[in-house]
């Protein structure tokens, strides 16, 4: 199975900073990677699909990228409504795994 | 808009069996594929199950294949999943969740139910 390691598992940030969380996939996905959003009591919502594509509606500050088999979900300007716990996915290897999220406070 | 409706949801005892359904609407079903994911209390996502769009691939989580069942009905546009051999570690939110393209290969879920409870608990 491929491994998908987060890093934070969590952060602390302001409104207004840029907020980076990181995605290192076990072995190569090329662009294979989403990342989701959930927060508490609801289910995740698709922000970023094929690693750096944005899912209709998210907001432009919300940006994906990639280096080899690291991923970076990048927030370039956090708003209040940012609160929740991110998760990335890798999509193309049977079994389709997660990484263990990234819980994103406001401070 | 993309509607996903779970439901059939239950308090069930270890070794019990447990049918989902989940309703779709908004979309052509019958042209993507679909799949189940879970969510333990306080855990993270995993991936149980995924149906191809013709119904002609399915593929498990390890830890539920054997024992899990999924199927689909492309006139009524429904998701099932049949849970069989229940254990107390199945216990999760278990979400549908429509996938972007038709296929197996690639799996990327764009939108999702609001989640149905199972519990295992004798």
């Amino acid at each position: 199975d491929i491994q998908m390691t987060q890093s934070p598992s969590s952060v602390s940030a302001s409104v207004g900073d840029r907020v980076t969380i990181t995605c290192r996939a076990s072995q190569g996905i090329a662009d294979w990677l989403a990342w989701y959003q959930q927060k508490p009591g609801k289910a995740p919502k698709l922000l970023i699909h094929t690693a750096s594509t944005l899912h209709s509606g998210v907001p432009l500050r919300f940006s994906g990228s990639r280096s080899g088999t690291d991923f970076t979900l990048t927030i370039s300007s956090l708003q209040p409504e940012d609160s929740a716990t991110y998760y990335c996915q890798q999509a193309n290897n049977l079994p389709y795994t997660f990484g263990q999220g990234t819980k994103l406070e406001i401070k | 808009e993309v509607q996903l409706l779970e439901s059939g949801g239950d308090l069930v005892q270890p070794g019990g069996s447990l049918r989902l359904s989940c309703a779709a609407s908004g979309f052509t079903f019958s042209r993507y594929a679909m799949s189940w994911v879970r969510q333990a209390p306080g855990k993270g996502l995993e991936w149980v199950s995924v149906i191809t769009s013709s119904e002609d691939n399915t593929h498990y989580a390890d830890s539920v294949k054997g024992r899990f069942t999924v199927s689909r009905d492309n006139s009524k546009n429904i998701l099932y999943l049949q849970m069989n051999s229940l254990r107390a570690e199945d216990t999760a939110i278990y979400y549908c969740a429509k996938n972007r393209y038709g296929g197996d290969v690639v799996i990327e879920f764009d939108y999702w139910g609001q989640g149905i409870l199972v519990t295992v608990s004798s």
